[in-house]
């Protein structure tokens, strides 16, 4: 496989449902990143990963908890989560944290009922 | 902090036409960097072209070229030769340093036959 990958595509789940969404980038890079797309939102940056470390909280509620075992995989541990909260899920990443060019993966779309 | 504007929600163009979408920023940084991506509506953001703030030349990929007027603050993508599978949301964005990257809220094209 080449470039990002997540898994999986689309998700459907219950508020008290737990999930997880992954990421693997096969790029080499050091940095990774999670997105949230909503309808008529811009983009929105959730956290950012740096050599595994997280760099970066933008006031996620923790009804979502990331994990980054390693510089080439990213998870989003989802719980009891809202039907706000339904969206597509997109990570990203890049040599290094920063302003330098992100590479997607084609997103996961999630629905919460 | 930075900012990105986009001011067309919507465009049209006539397919084998050219076309421009307009990006302004603003930003206090002396490096940065601007990007453009494509989400088609699978969802994922393709990665465009890149555009450095020093660099001398606007950059060009295939029928992408980036319209780069450092002194107005703007990053106008032109795409010529449109085809239909142009038709998609487009993404301006700005890195700079390591500040986090942020986008625009998208222009949406559409390529009539």
């Amino acid at each position: 496989e080449t470039g990002v990958t997540q898994t999986p595509r689309h998700l459907v789940m219950g508020m008290t449902n737990k999930k997880s969404l992954k990421c693997e980038q096969h790029l080499g890079h050091n940095a990774m990143y999670w997105y949230k797309q909503s309808a008529k939102k811009p983009l929105e940056l959730m956290f950012v990963y740096n050599f595994k470390e997280q760099t970066e909280n933008n006031s996620v509620p923790s009804r979502f908890s990331p994990e980054c075992p390693n510089s080439s995989h990213l998870f989003l541990h989802l719980h009891t989560l809202q039907p706000e909260d339904s969206a597509l899920y997109l990570c990203a990443s890049s040599q290094e944290r920063g302003g330098e060019t992100q590479y997607f993966g084609p997103g996961t779309r999630l629905l919460v009922l | 902090a930075q900012k990105i504007t986009q001011t067309q929600p919507g465009m049209f163009v006539q397919e084998k036409e050219a076309v421009t979408l307009d990006c302004t920023y603003d930003t206090s940084d002396p490096s940065y960097g601007l990007f453009w991506y494509k989400q088609p509506s699978s969802g994922e953001m393709i990665f465009l072209i890149y555009q450095g703030s020093y660099d001398q030349q606007n950059a060009t990929e295939g029928r992408y070229s980036l319209n780069f007027q450092k002194a107005r603050k703007s990053a106008n993508l032109v795409i010529s030769a449109s085809q239909l599978g142009d038709s998609a949301m487009y993404f301006c964005a700005m890195g700079g340093g390591y500040q986090k990257v942020t986008f625009g809220t998208g222009t949406k094209l559409q390529v009539i036959p």
